[in-house]
């Protein structure tokens, strides 16, 4: 299996800061990686997909870059319905793995 | 636009067979593939399993043997059933409709199940 490791697990933000998430695969991926937020109580919701495309109606705030093994998400300045659990995961090949998430709080 | 819902028991006891059905609105369930991923209380995701058009099957290794997900494309529904269920089975789950290359972007509102006596 590929194993994804998320950093930091967890990190304390302000409004309006720019924040980076970093995800690291086990092996080579090449740009099969994909970025969720989770708020309490709700499903996940896919933000990027191939590393660095946008999903439709996801805010221009959210970028994501890299390829290989080392991958960011990056939000450019938070807002408050930001703040919420971030994961990323690899479809690459299967069984599709998950990193074990980054939870973003408010300073 | 398609939506997802889960349904089945809320409750099932140690050693018995997990059952969750997944209802696909707004869409056809055929040419698509079909997920259920599923998180433990307080704890991050694992993908379970995925089937394509009720022929094409793969599921995760360390549930493979438990696990059986199909298709009913009378009723527009894909189910999952996960045997010999242990307190670690206890999860929400989630059905999930991946965009290609397999980047879930349609989820269902999850299912809790606990498992118990």
């Amino acid at each position: 299996d590929i194993q994804m490791t998320q950093s930091p697990s967890s990190l304390s933000a302000s409004v309006g800061d720019r924040v980076t998430i970093t995800c690291r695969a086990s092996q080579r991926i090449s740009t099969y990686l994909n970025w969720y937020q989770q708020k309490p109580g709700k499903a996940p919701n896919l933000l990027i997909y191939t590393a660095s495309s946008l999903q439709s109606g996801v805010p221009s705030r959210f970028s994501g870059s890299g390829s290989g093994t080392d991958f960011t998400l990056t939000i450019s300045s938070l807002q408050r319905e930001d703040f919420a659990t971030y994961y990323c995961q690899q479809s690459y090949s299967t069984p599709y793995t998950f990193g074990q998430g980054t939870k973003l709080e408010i300073k | 636009q398609v939506q997802l819902q889960e349904s089945g028991p809320g409750l099932v006891k140690p050693s018995e067979t997990l059952s969750l059905t997944c209802t696909v609105s707004g869409g056809s369930i055929s040419n698509y593939y079909w997920s259920w991923i599923r998180q433990p209380p307080g704890k991050g995701l694992e993908w379970i399993a995925y089937i394509y058009n009720s022929g094409s099957t793969n599921y995760n290794p360390s549930l493979k043997s438990r696990v059986t997900i199909s298709v009913d494309t009378s009723k527009n529904q894909f189910s999952l059933k996960l045997s010999s269920v242990t307190a670690a089975d206890t999860a929400v789950y989630y059905c999930a409709r991946p965009r290609a290359p397999f980047a879930f972007n349609i989820w269902g509102q999850g299912a809790m199940v606990t498992v118990s006596a």
